[in-house]
């Protein structure tokens, strides 16, 4: 069974603090993507790896920063955590040369930003 | 600028009853569009593609119309297990040998189906 894992559900850092938050895939997808999803604003897309090493900014990479070292793995970095991040970041995964492209998405980090 | 657009709702309906609510997208060059399903507190799951010629899932029915620029979702016979959210996404080309650029969601109809 497809799986996309993140490392932690609920998260509470302070302002300053370097946040990272992991995630994790079993399907040996080469795409991974990460997405804040905020009320009235949907989903949104912070950052997207389609290899090993290779990462493209999304629409608001802003404060973010991202570490693909290895395939399964695709890491959101928050040098300086702020308030206004305070959100649901969802990871998700899709296999790379098909025009079905269905991303799988983990279970979501719900972080909070004191 | 892409846009994706959305009515938010909620759209409140009966059990049983038919619901459909569509989605607009205002890259004409858009070629890849899907129907997620997203549950109160839950990650979103692809519910169907939607192809040009339309196609059909069960009490799900998809279509696009490319003219006018929009998909459609239609959920016949509609069950209390349907009352989600239901997210598009549109992506501007094939998708193949990586690349984001343009892959859009739209923020989602509320569908709360009432017994």
């Amino acid at each position: 069974d497809v799986k996309v894992t993140q490392s932690s559900r609920y998260l509470v850092k302070r302002t300053g603090e370097k946040v990272f938050l992991e995630c994790v895939q079993d399907m040996d997808h080469e795409n991974m993507f990460w997405y804040r999803q905020d009320p009235g604003l949907g989903l949104r897309l912070i950052y997207f790896s389609y290899d090993v090493k290779m990462k493209e900014k999304g629409d608001i990479p802003e404060g973010y920063s991202v570490s693909r070292e290895k395939k399964e793995r695709f890491s959101l970095i928050l040098e300086s955590a702020s308030t206004n991040q305070t959100s649901m970041y969802l990871c998700a995964s899709s296999q790379d040369g098909s025009s079905y492209n269905e991303q799988f998405f983990g279970p979501g980090t719900r972080l909070t930003v004191l | 600028r892409k846009e994706v657009e959305q009515d938010p709702g909620p759209f409140n309906v009966p059990e049983g009853a038919t619901v459909a609510f569509n989605c607009t997208y205002s890259n004409s060059a858009s070629q890849s569009f899907f129907w997620y399903r997203q549950d109160c507190r839950k990650e979103p799951k692809l519910l169907m593609s939607v192809y040009s010629s339309g196609n059909e899932d069960g009490r799900f029915t998809a279509q696009l119309n490319r003219a006018s620029q929009y998909i459609s979702l239609l959920i016949r016979d509609s069950k209390l297990s349907d009352s989600a959210t239901y997210l598009c996404v549109v992506i501007p080309s094939a998708y193949s040998g990586g690349g984001a650029d343009g892959l859009t969601f739209g923020k989602g109809t509320h569908l709360i189906i009432q017994p």
